[in-house]
């Protein structure tokens, strides 16, 4: 069956370091990954989107990349600072499967001052 | 711009009673529809999805049942709640027709069972 799995451990780092979670999934061939960030009792806000024939995506000082040999999407956020602190989280679509997402279980980071 | 309503934001039920949870959306028009369930520390489990108004797609069986009554509004209900179905629950929307578009969460319901 389709797996997804993200850092299991929470990622703790200093304010200006880059923060780097990793997400890998098997048995599965997505058509694109996208990346959520969630804050404690909220729903899951979009943040990036990237396509299978794609190997980097960027926003301002997030950065994704999609490895589908390695079945693996790294997300970077640069100059990190403590209101990044959140847990984030991967999920992956396929061909024909009309906007449906698997999530996976989401890692939380923690930026120090 | 779109907007994604839903309520209430906590709820605390005894076993076996009936539930009722709604999501409502304004802003877009025949919008995918979906509901998830989120344990402590898990990722999203997704329990049902629409694309339009009746048309339900239950994904995991379980005792909760979804319903569509109108474009931009979609209910989770159980006739008689179990231990199994506390949890937050989380309705979002996607836009229709195409598979690559980000989707819109509201901001949950917390339900727990005594």
């Amino acid at each position: 069956s389709q797996k997804i799995e993200q850092n299991s451990e929470a990622l703790n780092i200093q304010e200006g370091k880059t923060a780097t979670l990793t997400c890998n999934y098997t048995n599965y061939s997505p058509a694109y990954l996208q990346w959520y960030r969630q804050d404690p009792g909220r729903g899951p806000v979009f943040l990036l989107l990237i396509r299978e024939n794609e190997k980097e995506k960027r926003k301002e000082r997030l950065k994704v990349t999609f490895d589908t040999t390695l079945k693996q999407s790294l997300f970077h956020i640069t100059a990190s600072q403590p209101a990044d602190s959140a847990t984030y989280l991967c999920a992956l679509g396929g061909y024909n499967q009309g906007g449906k997402l698997i999530f996976g279980q989401g890692t939380e980071l923690s930026v120090k001052p | 711009s779109q907007t994604i309503h839903q309520w209430p934001a906590t709820l605390v039920q005894p076993v076996g009673s009936p539930l009722s949870l709604e999501c409502t959306v304004e802003g877009t028009s025949n919008p995918n529809l979906y509901w998830y369930r989120q344990a402590a520390g898990r990722g999203l489990q997704l329990l049902f999805y629409s694309v339009g108004i009746g048309q339900i797609s239950s994904e995991v069986p379980q005792n909760l049942s979804a319903s569509r009554p109108q474009d931009r509004q979609f209910i989770l209900s159980s006739k008689k709640l179990l231990l199994s179905d506390s949890g937050f629950y989380l309705c979002a929307w996607s836009a229709w027709g195409t598979a690559y578009q980000p989707q819109h969460f509201g901001d949950g319901t917390r339900l727990s069972i005594l």
